[in-house]
This record gives structure tokens, C-alpha cells and sequence, in this order.
């Protein structure tokens, strides 16, 4: 079966104490990795995708990277703005349109 | 603002009542897709919708249809429902099936 797992569950972090969240997947085939942000009662925001083991992406604190196995988020000296649930999904491949399977995220607190 | 707009908002209803939930895609996108995300839980994929057309069906429960309609919006309806059925429901679209999804804001659905 088809898994996202991620890792740690919860982290709080010092605000400028640089840190990296997990994403680990099992997957027959994979087509593509997308990171989101959710903030609560929220909907995830957009981050980063990710195609083939070798890239990263960047955007202010936030660089996505990805391996054959697993993908990492690093926060690179975070602000408290910074907290909130980070997710991972994957997009399968496969005839077709697959729907984006996702992890159960991260949930990251940065005290000032 | 993602560009993918959910009514209502709020929904409180009584078990056994039914409710719709309405979903409008960014401009251009063809793809939708409807997720569950209960307290505690990650999101669930329930349904996509690519041009009109089913693509791919999660854990969807059969008290629970979709569809969308030629202007590309969305219906998610549920019925008979339950205290379970609580939760935010989340609809996304994407250009294509295998880009990057763009969340809504959500429908909050409490059951009593």
C-alpha cells in the first residue's frame, strides 16, 4: 500500500533555530512531491513541487528537497510567523489523473 | 487568496438531514478534487472530477456523491448524515491531474 509518513509529528523550535521536517514515502511510482502549508481552520497553501530526486526549491526560509526515498522541508532560521502544519503529498503515477495522497504533517511551533 | 472559493463557509445541520457543498475551481483549472480533514486527521481524498468526467474515487461513503457540471464548479452532497460526518471538507483544483493543487478555504460541516 501506497505510504506518506512524516516526521516529527510536533517540533518547537526557538525562533532562528534552523530545523528539518521529514517526508518519507512508499510508493509504486511516483509522479511528483508537493509541500504545503496549513495554518489552522485553514486550507493548505501551496509551497513547493518537486519531480526528481536531485532538485530543491526555495522561497525566504523554506528550501524543499527530495531523494529517491524521501523529501526534507528545511526552515532555515524561522520566525514565529513560520508556525503552522507543513504537509507533504505525493502524486502517484499511473494511467491517467491520480489524486495527491497525503501525509498526516508536521506541526511546527517557533517561540520568539 | 488561492482563487478557489467554497460555500457555505459553516454548515450546522441535524443528524439525518443532507447538505450540498459547493465548490468554484481557479479560472482555467479542470481538475477538483474534494477532501475530509477531521480533527486529528490528516486530509482524506474522497473524490476528483477532471472536465466533467469521474477520474478517481477515495473512501468515499456511499451516503456521499459528487459532481461537477459543464461551467466546472463542484457539488459535494452528503445525506443521512452523522455526528461523524463532522469535519472541514476541502475542495482543490489543478490545471491538469498531475500539477500542483490549489486548496479552498474549506466548509466547516458540524453535525448535531
Amino acid at each position: 500500500e501506497d505510504q506518506v509518513t512524516q516526521s516529527p509529528e510536533a517540533l518547537r523550535l526557538q525562533e532562528g533555530e534552523s530545523s528539518s521536517l521529514n517526508c518519507s514515502y512508499t510508493v509504486s511510482g511516483l509522479r511528483g512531491l508537493f509541500w504545503y502549508r496549513q495554518d489552522p481552520g485553514k486550507g493548505p497553501e501551496f509551497l513547493f513541487t518537486l519531480y526528481s530526486a536531485g532538485e530543491e526549491k526555495e522561497k525566504e526560509r523554506l528550501k524543499a528537497t527530495l531523494t529517491k526515498k524521501e523529501s526534507f522541508l528545511h526552515i532555515t532560521a524561522p520566525k514565529p510567523e513560520d508556525s503552522a502544519t507543513y504537509l507533504c503529498a505525493v502524486l502517484l503515477s499511473g494511467a491517467g489523473n491520480t489524486p495527491l495522497v497525503f501525509g498526516k504533517g508536521t506541526r511546527l511551533s517557533v517561540i520568539a | 487568496d488561492s482563487g478557489v472559493t467554497q460555500t457555505p463557509k459553516h454548515l450546522i445541520t441535524a443528524t439525518g438531514q443532507r447538505v450540498t457543498l459547493r465548490c468554484s475551481p481557479r479560472s482555467g483549472d479542470l481538475s477538483v478534487y474534494w477532501y475530509q480533514q477531521s480533527l486529528d486527521q490528516g486530509l482524506q481524498f474522497l473524490i476528483q472530477y477532471y472536465n466533467g468526467e469521474e477520474r478517481a474515487k477515495g473512501n468515499i461513503l456511499e451516503r456521499f456523491s459528487a459532481q461537477q457540471f459543464p461551467d466546472l464548479h463542484s457539488e459535494l452532497n452528503l445525506s443521512s448524515l452523522e455526528l461523524g460526518d463532522s469535519a472541514l471538507y476541502f475542495c482543490a483544483s489543478s490545471v491538469q491531474g498531475y500539477t500542483e493543487a490549489f486548496f479552498g478555504q474549506g466548509t466547516r460541516l458540524t453535525v448535531v
